[in-house]
């Protein structure tokens, strides 16, 4: 079965202090997707960027900046400088990639991060 | 913005009433989805259509009936809903090509409802 581990339920740092939201993961397929997704308060999940288990190229987007380790099975994000507006619940999501058809997300339980002013 | 549009944003509902939630996109994708969230936890999948037909439906209780008509459309009946059901109701939307599995879901803003 799988399962996706957000241990840290809230963060809250001081505007432009970087800062890490960790993700661990359990699968049994050798092939599996990784996702991050951002929700403000709104409400929208908001997509952030999809890993395949074949490729453990660390990406950089702007502030954000995420760390893939296989060995540890870990999908690390990092906000640099970090702003008011990061404040969002974060949620780190898997796709295992043995189905035949469209399956769905399986969610850590999400991290709720607060950027103060 | 978000390419999956969802209306309403927010629905109050007594238990007796019928209500629809529904869903649009224009990406050309072939999966559909329906989550609920509830406050404070992680969505939770309820319904997946692919290529218009239901292929998962996460053991939802009947007074949800999911419906698609059409590979743009996505809907969400509801009936004698109870209470417990209010929640954020996200669509979602990704291609159906290759490792389905491994495409990118797209979600709408979702739909608040609260039954009273």
């Amino acid at each position: 079965a799988q399962k996706v581990t957000q241990a840290q339920t809230e963060i809250s740092v001081v505007e432009k202090e970087d800062v890490t939201l960790d993700c661990v993961y359990e699968t049994r397929d050798t092939t599996y997707y990784l996702f991050w997704y951002k929700q403000p308060p709104s409400g929208e999940l908001v997509f952030l960027i999809r890993r395949n288990s074949f490729d453990e190229q660390n990406e950089i987007s702007g502030r954000y900046s995420w760390n893939f380790q296989k060995s540890t099975s870990s999908f690390n994000f990092t906000i640099t400088a970090s702003q008011v507006v990061d404040s969002a619940v974060y949620f780190c999501a898997l796709s295992e990639g043995s189905g035949g058809g469209a399956d769905g997300l399986t969610f850590g339980k999400g991290t709720h991060l607060i950027i103060q002013p | 913005d978000t390419e999956v549009t969802q209306t309403p944003k927010h629905l109050v509902m007594g238990m007796t009433n019928k209500k629809s939630l529904k869903c649009e996109q224009h990406m050309g994708h072939r999966a559909m989805y329906w989550y609920k969230q509830k406050a404070k936890k992680p969505p939770e999948l309820m319904f997946v259509y692919s290529y218009e037909k239901l292929s998962i439906n996460e053991s939802v209780p009947s007074r949800f009936s999911p419906e698609c008509p059409n590979s743009s459309l996505l809907n969400l009946h509801l009936h004698a809903l109870q209470p417990e059901d209010s929640a954020l109701y996200l669509c979602a939307s990704s291609r159906l090509v290759g490792r389905s599995s491994g495409n990118t879901i797209y979600f709408g803003e979702g739909s608040w409802l609260t039954v009273v």
